[in-house]
């Protein structure tokens, strides 16, 4: 069965650079989570959207926007790096918008700042 | 608000003995709660759900978890570890489709020979 797929699965940035994750949700899953997760970690939410709109917020910082395209994919853009970004960065995917509850999870982003 | 704690950061048993990895919630409404498994360096996969059906559960590779609202409990069992069930354990809760995901601090199982 189709997963949800990130790219790029590697990053590494400097402090101060910007980086563009991207995340294709499962087919016909209109809900799209990002998460990040530090080493030894549990998973944050950062944010989600359901039909391009955002639907949740978590602690995602100034610095961090999302979207949802009209095919549904995602992408995180994150400027002024700083090293405390350094994490996976999951994504997930869920289908019905108002009645999913399971999320799937995407192999995640590793993106190293230095 | 919801929260989710999971009682043992490393769990270790040996290879054919029961594993229970426990998780406790709170909540406010009633919750819908997840375990996920993670491998080292990979994605975390979906092992079971409860979301207000029946209260025993039975997921993925032979674990179940028994939702218990008197003891705000979801704990997962598996009657016989194998070597391959070696990993880190999250329980989770949400309390609106849609919405986020809050997750335990993880439970690291070690399954020894």
């Amino acid at each position: 069965a189709a997963g949800v797929i990130q790219s790029p699965r590697h990053l590494i940035k400097e402090k101060r650079e910007t980086a563009t994750l991207k995340c294709y949700p499962i087919p016909r899953h209109d809900t799209v989570y990002w998460y990040q997760q530090g080493p030894g970690q549990d998973p944050q939410f950062l944010i989600s959207f359901y039909e391009k709109m955002q639907s949740d917020k978590g602690s995602i910082p100034d610095r961090f926007s999302a979207q949802q395209f009209s095919d549904y994919h995602s992408e995180l853009n994150m400027s002024s790096l700083e090293l405390g970004d350094s994490a996976l960065y999951f994504c997930a995917s869920s289908s019905g918008g108002g009645t999913a509850y399971e999320q799937y999870f995407g192999p995640g982003t590793r993106l190293t700042v230095t | 608000a919801q929260s989710v704690t999971q009682l043992g950061s490393h769990v270790s048993v040996s290879e054919g003995a029961l594993v229970l990895l426990r998780c406790n919630y709170s909540s406010s409404v009633p919750p819908y709660l997840f375990w996920y498994v993670q491998y080292p360096n990979q994605g975390l996969q979906l092992l079971l759900k409860y979301t207000s059906a029946a209260t025993l559960v039975k997921g993925i590779n032979g674990f179940e978890a028994e939702f218990k609202k008197s003891e705000t409990s979801f704990h997962l069992t598996k009657p016989s570890a194998h070597m391959s069930d070696a990993a880190e354990y999250f329980c989770a809760v949400s309390v609106q489709a849609g919405t986020a995901l809050i997750f335990g601090k993880g439970t690291t199982l070690s399954v020894s020979s």
